[in-house]
């Protein structure tokens, strides 16, 4: 069936290290994908979008790519930060408004 | 601006009750999705509604049920409680149109006993 799924689990790195989180989808007709970060009792909170017709896009130390041959995209935070911890979700956007999550990565950063 | 707002935050219900949930997008947000949270399936699709209207919906039971408001407020509603029903329950509200970034409230923790 239709599915975003995130190879691993949990990635632990050191703080100042960069992370990469990974995601793979499914459908080929997915154009838009959207990162979110969750804290524990919050809500998740958007961090970067893109559009299929993009491979790349930056934010503040968070960078997204995107790989519609192999339909995968990654995310990648520079200079990982204590409050990057948390668990990490990417979405796909097909129809209206619905997002099509994945099963989330939880990120721990070490001091 | 003020957040998407999901009232209550916590509830307790009990099984085979029904339950109702209130969500305020963010001023001048048309569009409102409803979401599941579990340990087991994570996050799951349950339905948008857009300008009073459901325009899609996810494979849940008919138990689950939504409306909006004329001011784009969202109930949603979810009747004969079951223990699996547990979970957390997030609302986000996007701009009109699609493909649009979703605002996520902090959701409501639902517990069935």
């Amino acid at each position: 069936g239709e599915s975003v799924g995130l190879h691993l689990p949990t990635l632990s790195v050191q703080e100042g290290d960069n992370s990469i989180i990974n995601c793979a989808y499914s459908n080929s007709a997915s154009d838009y994908f959207i990162w979110y970060k969750q804290e524990s009792g919050k809500g998740p909170q958007f961090i970067i979008d893109i559009r299929s017709n993009m491979d790349k896009r930056q934010g503040q130390r968070v960078t997204v790519l995107l790989n519609k041959t192999v339909k995968h995209l990654s995310l990648q935070i520079a200079a990982t930060q204590p409050g990057d911890s948390a668990v990490y979700f990417c979405a796909d956007s097909r129809y209206g408004n619905k997002l099509v999550f994945g099963a989330g990565t939880i990120l721990r950063v070490k001091s | 601006k003020a957040g998407v707002t999901q009232t209550p935050r916590y509830l307790i219900k009990t099984r085979g009750q029904q339950v109702t949930l209130s969500c305020s997008p963010i001023s001048g947000h048309r569009s409102v999705s409803w979401y599941q949270q579990t340990p087991g399936q994570g996050l799951q699709f349950l339905f948008e509604y857009f300008s009073e209207t459901q325009r899609n919906k996810g494979n849940f039971p008919g138990r689950f049920s939504g409306r909006q408001f004329s001011n784009s407020r969202s109930e949603m509603n979810v009747s004969t409680l079951e223990l699996g029903d547990s979970a957390l329950y997030l609302c986000a509200s996007s701009l009109v149109g699609q493909n649009t970034e979703a605002f996520f409230g902090q959701g409501t923790r639902l517990t069935v006993v």
